[in-house]
């Protein structure tokens, strides 16, 4: 299997509810983010949460990280209809050019969520 | 600020013809990333640029592939002689000069590739 699954690979929920989402990794990592994809868009940023930090919020958004696991999971709280989107974590390696952190990116291989009205 | 623009957003090309894809970074940014998509998978990386560098080119396919990032002028991702199997979304994305926040990605629209 790949660096970064998420599973589930699909998931059909109602607005209002909450949905969860989760990343495995097989290597050790800088970093794990979280990504959303409209359909045929590009991806959006949505979070970073670094491998010495455990949980990280933002608005709607709550993420975890367990490194002795290596996996991560995505909250999304109160969904709304227009939440409906592809979600992807990503990794980067401990590797770097120059010593420094690039974006050399490992993605899953997504989460498709469907938020229903 | 315009974010990272590509062109084209829809390529055609039949088998053997060669396909030219073009992105800008956004502004301010001056590292490049290419990553390319096959239908219901993540992506995958190919390379990345600085302006007139190759750093890391792991990801590409050994031939018929090539990517650059000119002193002026967009970066180009180049594909000879295409086949079916290169069908498929190619993301360009742009980061900040290295250190902190320079693998948060800003991605572009993408640009989607059909070889008939």
């Amino acid at each position: 299997s790949q660096q970064g699954e998420e599973d589930p690979q699909a998931l059909s929920i109602q607005e209002g509810e909450n949905a969860t989402m989760n990343c495995s990794y097989k290597t050790s990592i800088n970093n794990l983010q979280w990504y959303r994809q409209n359909s045929g868009r590009g991806l959006v940023h949505l979070i970073l949460i670094r491998s010495n930090e455990r949980e990280k919020h933002s608005g709607r958004l709550r993420v975890t990280l367990d490194t002795s696991k290596k996996s991560s999971s995505l909250l999304i709280t109160a969904s709304r209809a227009a939440d409906t989107a592809s979600y992807f974590c990503a990794t980067d390696g401990l590797l770097s050019a120059g010593g420094t952190s690039y974006g050399k990116l490992t993605f899953g291989q997504g989460t498709i969520l469907t938020v229903h009205p | 600020n315009a974010g990272v623009m590509q062109n084209p957003r829809h390529l055609v090309r039949r088998r053997g013809q060669e396909a030219r894809l073009r992105c800008s970074p956004m502004k301010g940014h001056s590292h490049v990333y290419w990553y390319r998509q096959l239908p219901e998978e993540g992506l995958k990386f190919m390379v990345y640029l600085q302006k007139e560098n190759i750093i890391d080119e792991s990801g590409m396919p050994k031939e018929r592939f090539s990517a650059e990032f000119p002193k002026e002028g967009p970066s180009i991702l180049r594909i000879q002689q295409v086949v079916r199997g290169d069908s498929a979304a190619y993301f360009c994305a742009s980061s900040p000069r290295g250190g902190p926040g320079a693998n948060v990605l800003t991605f572009g629209a993408g640009s989607r590739l059909t070889v008939l």
